[in-house]
């Protein structure tokens, strides 16, 4: 198996709704993270995991919160967004923290905040 | 057909000509460069990296190209086929922060 999975692949929500995102990769790979990618936009970096704990937060708004239940698992919570967070969020994966240069993407979930 | 900087988004060319798709970089602390792909709907797929410490490396169609005295990276793709058609982008790692930082993108189109 050497794919990232990403549900659900669309989401529509409303600014008072809470959704979870979901990526799972077994690949083994112990750094996993979270981007964002707005239309014709590159992705940016949201939150980094290594080794199932949380290493960079880059600033993201607390009504995305991460969790990492297991090395396979990378969940992203969602509650109270503005219609601004509309975007492709991305999941990615890679062997190691340090090792390797590859990160393997997700197809991505495509939210729409109404 | 060759992009040029950040700033021209779109590039278009032949089917079987050979591809140049340019990047600038920012960071001096940087170790290491990757050339992603996107197609429509699609996640961003690894097309080759590059260390710091080289200057060019090549792969299967592509070669990149890395001159650190002016942060400038270039993708060539040889032969371009019309799989080739999506957007190219460049990120660089900031050293020691697994921190992928990637540049605007370049949409490439092939014409038969």
């Amino acid at each position: 198996d050497t794919e990232v999975t990403q549900t659900p692949k669309h989401l529509v929500m409303g600014m008072t709704n809470k959704k979870s995102l979901k990526c799972e990769q077994h690949m083994g790979h112990r750094a996993m993270y979270w981007y964002k990618q707005k239309a014709k936009k590159p992705p940016e970096l949201m939150f980094v995991y290594s080794y199932e704990k949380l290493s960079i937060n880059e600033s993201v708004p607390s009504r995305f919160s991460p969790e990492c239940p297991n090395s396979s698992l990378l969940n992203l919570h969602l509650h109270a967004l503005q219609p601004e967070d509309s975007a492709l969020y991305l999941c990615a994966s890679r062997f190691r923290a340090s090792d390797s240069n590859e990160q393997f993407f997700g197809p991505g979930t495509r939210l729409t905040v109404l | 057909g060759e992009s040029v900087g950040l700033h021209l988004p779109t590039l278009s060319v032949q089917e079987g000509d050979n591809s140049i798709i340019n990047c600038a970089y920012s960071n001096s602390a940087s170790d290491y460069f990757i050339w992603y792909k996107q197609e429509s709907g699609k996640g961003p797929q690894f097309i080759i990296d590059i260390r710091s410490n080289m200057d060019k490396r090549q792969g299967q169609r592509v070669t990149v190209l890395l001159n650190k005295t002016v942060k400038h990276l270039s993708l060539q793709i040889a032969a371009t086929q019309p799989g080739d058609s999506a957007v190219y982008f460049c990120a660089e790692n900031i050293g020691g922060a697994q921190k992928l930082v990637f540049g605007q993108g370049t949409r490439l189109t092939i014409n038969p």
